[in-house]
């Protein structure tokens, strides 16, 4: 089945530890985000990318990285300068750009990292 | 710039009721809008979208929404409330001009009291 996964579903981590988080998909699809996710606040949008090594900064960037090396894979690292990063982080994709039909975002289930 | 207003962070609506979720959207060039619902600990599946075209959109499990441009609003609709409706439901707003990426309002929880 076409879908997103992300990966681990939990995550736990010791403050001042870089950690990565996976997000593979098979939808074929150009673009893929980061968001997190904070109670009350929605979803923020951290880095997206539209096609393979090249991305774009989101909303709140600051202390997390990303790289796409092949078009499936978008994998983010929570950085120790991220300084509140607890949190549920959400993967999307589309088919990017390009007209009302492509518009559309699909999500993974969903890593819950929490920092200790 | 786009962005979207949701009003009322909780919804409670006894089953059998009618569900009704505001959004309000702001964007100076043609918008597309989405519902999304997201059970606990999963991702956003959507129920809805508005492109282009009529402006009643029907969705999954019963809702609808309808894309009302004078009042820059989506609301969304159900008419009569089920248990498994309990849920956070989001909505989110996309443009040509924000290459696309989709801005999301805070979120409106919704409780189903038997």
């Amino acid at each position: 089945d076409g879908g997103i996964t992300q990966s681990p579903k939990y995550l736990f981590r010791k403050e001042g530890q870089n950690v990565t988080l996976s997000c593979e998909q098979n939808l074929n699809h150009d673009a893929m985000y980061w968001y997190r996710q904070d109670p009350g606040q929605g979803l923020r949008l951290i880095y997206y990318s539209q096609i393979v090594n090249d991305f774009q900064k989101g909303d709140i960037a600051e202390g997390y990285s990303v790289s796409r090396e092949k078009k499936e894979s978008f994998p983010l690292t929570v950085t120790s300068a991220q300084k509140n990063p607890t949190a549920f982080y959400l993967c999307a994709s589309s088919m990017g750009s390009g007209g009302a039909g492509n518009t559309e975002a699909f999500f993974g289930q969903g890593t819950r990292l929490t920092v200790v | 710039a786009q962005s979207v207003t949701q009003l009322g962070s909780h919804v409670s609506v006894s089953e059998g009721a009618l569900v009704l979720l505001r959004c309000n959207y702001s964007s100076s060039v043609p918008p597309y809008l989405f519902w999304y619902v997201q059970y606990p600990n999963q991702g956003l599946q959507l129920l809805l979208k508005y492109t282009t075209g009529a402006t009643l959109v029907k969705g999954i499990n019963g809702f609808e929404a309808e894309f009302k441009k004078s009042e820059t609003s989506f609301h969304l609709t159900k008419p009569s409330a089920h248990m498994s409706d309990a849920a956070e439901y989001f909505c989110a707003v996309t443009t040509s001009s924000n290459d696309y990426k989709l801005s999301f309002g805070a979120g409106t929880t919704v409780t189903v009291r038997a």
